[in-house]
This record gives structure tokens, sequence and C-alpha cells, in this order.
């Protein structure tokens, strides 16, 4: 089956570094992707990486091992807007359904 | 206007009702899903449809129902509400056949059974 670990609460200060780790068991592997989710709101996409190494999109990066079955999102020059819970997905085999991880609440401080 | 739209956005209700969730959306996406939020679990696939002739069970669908009236348009319904059903319920969409395709999602139902 497919399951997906992450930390459930992460605190940071404002301008700060924080990184989110996941963890992932699949049959297969297709990619894993981030999403941001604001106090019960709609998820909204963060990124994808379907291959080993670092994505940078502006203040938010995400990297994968799959060798490790590993990947992280690092947040940098957090911002207290970035306070928010973030959820790993993979998808289940190629067709777009995805399982997500359970969520990691990131409280930035000021 | 939201690319994904939710109806209702709030819903009380009592144990037994019929309650249908409605979906609609804008982007012209083939692929559509609903999803289960409750605390401390994260997201969960009801069911998904990739086209309005297919419909799909997810990890959950045990005591719902879909319907794919259009391309545009799923709703979800639960024929017969019990308590632990009450979470938030989002739909989502997306483009296409690769797992690289990002999801759409409505800003949710929050449904409460009492």
């Amino acid at each position: 089956g497919q399951s997906l670990e992450q930390p459930s609460e992460v605190t940071a200060v404002e301008g700060a570094i924080v990184q989110i780790n996941c963890t992932y068991q699949t049959s297969g592997f297709y990619g894993l992707s981030w999403y941001q989710q604001h106090d019960g709101g709609a998820p909204t996409f963060l990124s994808y990486n379907a291959l080993d190494g670092l994505e940078e999109t502006g203040r938010f990066s995400s990297f994968l091992s799959r060798s490790d079955s590993y990947g992280y999102l690092l947040l940098q020059e957090l911002q207290m807007k970035d306070s928010a819970s973030y959820f790993c997905a993979v998808p289940l085999g190629q067709g777009g359904k995805l399982i997500f991880g359970q969520g990691t609440e990131l409280s930035v401080k000021p | 206007d939201a690319d994904v739209t939710q109806t209702p956005r709030n819903r009380i209700t009592k144990t037994g009702k019929r309650i249908m969730l409605e979906c609609s959306q804008t982007k012209g996406h083939d692929r559509m899903y609903w999803y289960r939020q409750d605390p401390g679990l994260g997201l969960r696939l009801i069911y998904y449809s990739f086209d309005v002739k297919d419909i799909n069970k997810g990890e959950i669908s045990d005591g719902y129902s879909v319907s794919r009236q259009a391309q545009a348009k799923f709703s979800l319904s639960l024929e017969s509400a019990i308590p632990n059903q009450t979470a938030l319920y989002f739909c989502a969409t997306s483009e296409g056949q690769g797992s690289n395709q990002p999801q759409h999602f409505g800003d949710g139902t929050r449904l409460s059974i009492l």
C-alpha cells in the first residue's frame, strides 16, 4: 500500500528557514507533490518533483531523493502568511489520483 | 469567480437524511475528485472521475455515491448520513493524464451531522 509520514507540527520565527520532511512508501513511484492549506481553506499546489534534486520556486524549494523515499519542502525568509498546513502527496499510478500525508502545521512566530 | 465551486459551503443536518454536495468547474478539466478531510488525517479520496462516463471508488467510498452529470459537474451524495461523516469535503479537478498535473480545489463544504 501507500503511506506518507510527515511531522504534525513545526514552529519557526519570521525570517528564518524551515524544512518540512516527508517519507513515503509506495508500490510504484511517479512523483512527490506539495500543497499548502490555510485555515481549512482550499489546498493549493506548490510543487512537484519526479526526479532527484532540488526544485526552486521563489522562497519555496522542494527536494526529492528517490533512493531514500524522502523529500522535503524548504521555506526561506519565512513570513507570517506562511503559517499554514503543508501536505505532501504521491500519485496512485499515473492517472493523477493522489494519496496525501497527514499534513504539517507550520506556525510562524514574530 | 472561482474556477471550482462547491455548494453548499456549510450544512448541518440530522442522522439518516440524504445529502447532496455539488461541485462545478469552469476550468475545462476532464478529471474530478471528491476528498474528505478530518483533523489530523489529511485528505482522503472518496471517488474520482476521469471523464463523464468514468466513475471510480477511492480509499473511503463506503456510505457515499457520486454522479458525473457533465464534464463540469460532479456531485457527492450521502444516502443516509451518519455522525462520523461529519467532515470537511473538497472537490478538485485536474487536467490531462500525467501524475505531474496539479489538482485545483474548491473552497470546501463543511458538513455536520447531528
